[in-house]
C-alpha cells in the first residue's frame, strides 16, 4: 500500500534555530512530492519536487528529494514564531490527476520566542 | 483573484440530520478534490473530479457520503444521515489536471452532536 510517513510528529524550537523535517514515502509510479504549510486554516503550497538532488529554495525554506532512498527533507533556517504551523508532505503518482495528493499526518512545529 | 470558496464555514448539526457542504473552485480549474481532516487520520482524499466527472471515489467512507459536480463552478458533498464520527474539517481544493499543485479552500468545520 502506498504511504507517506513524516517525522518528527511534533517539534518545539526557539527562534533562530534551524530545523529539518523529514518525509519518507513508499509509492508506485511516483510523480511528484509536495510540501504544504498549514496554520489555522487551509494548507498553502510550499514546494513541488520531481527530480532527485535539486534543491528548491524560498527564503529561509528549502527542500530536496532523494528518489533512490525515497525521502525528502524540508529545512527552515533562522526560524521565526511565524513559522509555527503543521508542515504536510504529500505525493502524487501517475495514473491519477497531478493534484490527486496523498498526505502524511504532518509535523507540528512550534517556534518559541 | 477569488480562491476556492466553501460554505458553510462552520456547521453544528444533530446526529441523523443531512449535511450539505458546498464548493466553488477557482475559475478555469478543471480538477476538484474533497478532503477530510481529523486529528487521528490527518488529511484524507475522499473523491476527485476531472472535468466534472468523478474519477476516484475510493476514499468516500461509506454510502452515507455522496458528492456531485453538476457544472464546472460548483460541487457538493452530502452526508445523510450524519453521525458524530463525521465531525471533521472538510476541505475542497481545485487545480489544473496537468498543473503543479492544488489550491485549498478554507474548509468547512463540521460538528455532529
Amino acid at each position: 500500500e502506498d504511504k507517506v510517513v513524516q517525522s518528527p510528529l511534533s517539534l518545539v524550537v526557539h527562534e533562530g534555530d534551524t530545523v529539518t523535517l523529514n518525509c519518507s514515502y513508499e509509492v508506485t509510479n511516483f510523480r511528484s512530492l509536495l510540501w504544504y504549510k498549514q496554520e489555522k486554516k487551509a494548507p498553502t503550497f510550499l514546494f513541488m519536487l520531481t527530480s532527485s538532488g535539486i534543491e528548491k529554495k524560498s527564503g529561509r525554506l528549502s527542500s530536496i528529494l532523494d528518489k533512490k532512498e525515497l525521502f525528502s527533507i524540508l529545512n527552515i533556517t533562522a526560524t521565526q514564531t511565524g513559522d509555527s504551523a503543521v508542515y504536510l508532505c504529500a505525493y502524487s503518482n501517475y495514473g491519477g490527476s497531478q493534484g490527486n495528493l496523498i498526505f502524511g499526518k504532518g509535523t507540528k512545529l512550534s517556534v518559541k520566542p | 483573484d477569488a480562491g476556492v470558496i466553501q460554505s458553510p464555514r462552520h456547521e453544528v448539526t444533530e446526529m441523523g440530520q443531512e449535511v450539505t457542504l458546498r464548493c466553488k473552485p477557482i475559475s478555469g480549474h478543471n480538477s476538484l478534490f474533497w478532503y477530510r481532516q481529523t486529528m487521528m487520520r490527518g488529511l484524507e482524499l475522499l473523491i476527485y473530479f476531472n472535468n466534472n466527472v468523478p474519477i476516484d471515489d475510493s476514499g468516500m467512507p461509506e454510502d452515507r457520503f455522496s458528492a456531485k459536480m453538476p457544472n464546472a463552478s460548483f460541487s457538493t458533498l452530502k452526508i445523510q444521515p450524519s453521525e458524530p464520527r463525521d465531525s471533521a474539517v472538510y476541505f475542497c481544493a481545485s487545480g489544473h489536471s496537468s498543473g503543479n499543485t492544488i489550491y485549498f479552500g478554507e474548509g468547512s468545520w463540521l460538528t455532529v452532536v
